[in-house]
């Protein structure tokens, strides 16, 4: 079983549309959870944290935790066609370990 | 220089090579890691650096080697290399609340990256 599973995609959505990002991970005691953008041939960037069950917002962004369920979210609003991307879930119990990523392409 | 710096960007190497990749963190953390990124499979961690001190070695082949010779410096050195090993070799940095074991790892700031082909 994979410790941090994502949708690898591709997601497509139209402009100004939400875009929901999905992750489940199987580690209980995890404390953490992160996501990061990486655009294509760069390097990871952080975007989201959520320590606690919820939603958390910043912005266009919104992350959403349920720890019983062990899934956390990611949603988008309006998109952009900036926001194609891949986007990494990562979750944390003292190590890091990251899904493989949902590739997100935003449509003009 | 801000943030996290690694170089060289690119590198093409043949199997019999020694090199090594550096990364340097302007952030003011006190840990350092290395991941491996190869085409649709998720980051790999390879090697953490808490406090200088090499806390975790996730079963990498010997012929990587890591060096931290302080908190703000990390090297990759590299020999001996299989094609294999060609990926996206990251190296982040992050705070560390506690400094003893394993303590609580905050949120990580990646660098830009050196990309691996090996012939």
């Amino acid at each position: 079983q994979k410790e941090v599973e994502q949708n690898s995609g591709p997601l497509s959505v139209p402009e100004g549309a939400i875009a929901s990002l999905n992750c489940t991970y199987s580690d209980r005691g995890s404390q953490s959870f992160f996501w990061y953008r990486q655009y294509s041939g760069k390097s990871p960037e952080l975007i989201m944290f959520i320590y606690s069950n919820g939603d958390k917002e910043d912005g266009r962004f919104t992350a959403q935790l349920n720890k019983a369920s062990q899934y956390v979210s990611l949603l988008i609003r309006d998109s952009q066609p900036s926001d194609s991307a891949t986007y990494l879930c990562a979750v944390q119990n003292n190590d890091m370990r990251f899904g493989a990523g949902t590739r997100l392409t935003v449509k003009p | 220089e801000t943030g996290v710096t690694q170089t060289p960007r690119h590198l093409v190497m043949g199997m019999t090579n020694k090199k090594s990749l550096k990364c340097e963190q302007h952030l003011g953390h006190n840990a350092m890691y290395w991941y491996k990124q190869s085409a649709k499979k998720p980051l790999e961690l390879m090697f953490v650096y808490n406090f200088k001190e090499q806390t975790e070695n996730n079963s990498v082949p010997s012929r990587f080697s890591p060096e931290c010779p302080n908190s703000s410096h990390l090297f990759l050195h590299l020999h001996t290399l299989q094609p294999e090993d060609s990926a996206l070799y990251l190296c982040a940095s992050s705070l560390v609340t506690a400094p003893s074991g394993r303590g609580t790892y905050n949120e990580q700031f990646f660098g830009p990256g050196t990309r691996l082909t090996v012939l």
